[in-house]
């Protein structure tokens, strides 16, 4: 079955660590985006991409990059200076005007 | 992009129908409607979209007026399980987006349905 895979479902970060959040999808979609969730509130756009080898900044890009290398994946690096990384991470995919699709999420615990 | 806004929690019965209205007076001429579920620590999920009138599918319908200024997710006959979050969002079919692939949406709040018994 196709479909957008996010992996770990559960991360915890020592303070000062980088750490990459991987999304993968099989469903060959060309568009690829990063939200962030907090408890209570609604998706916060992180980075997208449109093609490979191409991504814009969303609403809260500071302390976070992207890559896309492969039309398959689009990982996700917290970096140290994301002073509040602590949240629900989503990864999706779409193509066209169509819908999104979602992965299950990586939870980021700041330890 | 269109801001939208629709109310913060809604509750009912099993067995109701549910109608949830979302506000988009900004809404622009290549704008389209699409609603979303979410579930807690999982992704949302794409419910149903529209552009005017009224587009049904085996989960819900939607009605848009003629002004499009706002829209109606309608849920027949709800149960526990449609207790969730859901996302009233406004797209656009211009730009680099349509041609390019994807297209950027802005999720807000959301509405918390809660379902009882």
């Amino acid at each position: 079955d196709g479909g957008i895979t996010q992996s770990p479902k559960y991360l915890f970060r020592k303070e000062g660590q980088n750490v990459t959040l991987s999304c993968e999808q099989n469903l060959n979609h060309d568009a690829m985006y990063w939200y962030r969730q907090d408890p209570g509130q609604g998706l916060r756009l992180i980075y997208y991409s449109q093609i490979v080898n191409d991504f814009q900044k969303g609403d809260i890009a500071e302390g976070y990059s992207v890559s896309r290398e492969k039309k398959e994946s689009f990982p996700l690096t917290v970096t140290s200076a994301q002073k509040n990384p602590t949240a629900f991470y989503l990864c999706a995919s779409s193509r066209g005007l169509d819908g999104y699709t979602f992965g299950s999420g990586t939870r980021l615990t700041v330890v | 992009l269109a801001k939208t806004t629709q109310p913060i929690s809604m509750d009912s019965y099993e067995g109701q129908e549910v109608n949830i209205t979302c506000s988009h007076n900004n809404i622009a001429t290549n704008d389209y409607i699409t609603w979303y579920q979410q579930f807690p620590s999982q992704g949302p999920r794409f419910i149903i979209q529209g552009y005017k009138t009224k587009v049904t599918n085996e989960v819900a319908s939607l009605f848009i007026p003629a002004d499009r200024k706002s829209s109606t997710l309608s849920l027949p006959r709800v149960s526990l399980s449609d207790t969730a979050v859901y996302y009233c969002l406004v797209g656009s079919r211009e730009g680099p987006w349509v041609t390019g692939g994807g297209n950027k949406l802005t999720f807000g709040t959301g509405t918390q349905l809660k379902v009882e018994l």
